[in-house]
């Protein structure tokens, strides 16, 4: 069964930068078939897409995120990663990275079938 | 950006009943709508996509109906562990986005 498991600090400071690490066991990373994704959960809201990235790098971001937001993959280890810059308290959240399964034509992703089960994020000084 | 809207925000429920939550697009998506279950601390699942699909392994008591900008999600025979939160996502462009969610209690 393949499993997705998100490692990074629980706590950063307004204005730093937030880096997060997916990493992803028993299966490849190196296949055209799927995107490697990042969702979070804000508290009490519901769920906010953050970006994708495949296998060899091209990167997909939400577009309110897009300025700030750089995601990163290393098939050889088998992990891809989230960097956040000049966080503000609206970034808290539980952030999740997730498989999705890309789509033919003018969409991205079909479904995000394989989830982490999330890591928690404060903003706070 | 499409944006998805799900009703209702809430919902309380008990073993053994039917709900069903609501998910409008504000365009056509066409099928691209995915169910996924939500619960604190856990991995998110996915119930339905194409928006009847069921997920391999997930319960017949799940089902999903709709087509261009309604779509429902139905659980039959509720049961204790389908307590959580419910959310609707349209991956029609390439900008994926999720409705409010649903929490039933």
């Amino acid at each position: 069964q393949v499993l997705l498991q998100e490692s990074g600090p629980g706590l950063v400071k307004p204005s730093e930068t937030l880096s997060l690490t997916c990493t992803v066991s028993r299966t490849t990373m190196n296949t055209e078939d799927y995107f490697w994704a990042w969702v979070r959960q804000h508290p009490e809201r519901g769920l906010e897409w953050v970006g994708v990235t495949s296998n060899s790098g091209t990167v997909y971001y939400n577009q309110s995120l897009r300025s700030r937001l750089t995601l990163s993959v290393d098939p050889s280890k088998n992990q891809f990663f989230l960097r956040l810059r000049s966080v503000t308290a609206a970034d808290t959240a539980v952030y999740h990275c997730a498989r999705a399964l890309a789509c033919q034509g003018t969409c991205l992703a079909e479904v995000f079938d394989i989830w982490g089960q999330g890591t928690h994020v404060t903003v706070s000084s | 950006d499409i944006q998805m809207t799900q009703s209702p925000s809430s919902l309380s429920a008990s073993v053994g009943d039917t709900i069903t939550i609501s998910c409008r697009a504000s365009q056509n998506i066409m099928y691209s709508l995915n169910w996924y279950q939500y619960k604190p601390g856990r991995a998110p699942k996915v119930l339905i996509h194409a928006a009847s699909l069921l997920q391999t392994g997930v319960p017949s008591r799940f089902s999903g109906t709709g087509s261009g900008t309604d779509f429902s999600l139905t659980i039959s025979n509720l049961q204790p562990e389908d307590f959580g939160s419910y959310y609707c996502q349209q991956t029609y462009n390439m900008f994926p986005s999720f409705g409010g969610g649903t929490k039933v209690e």
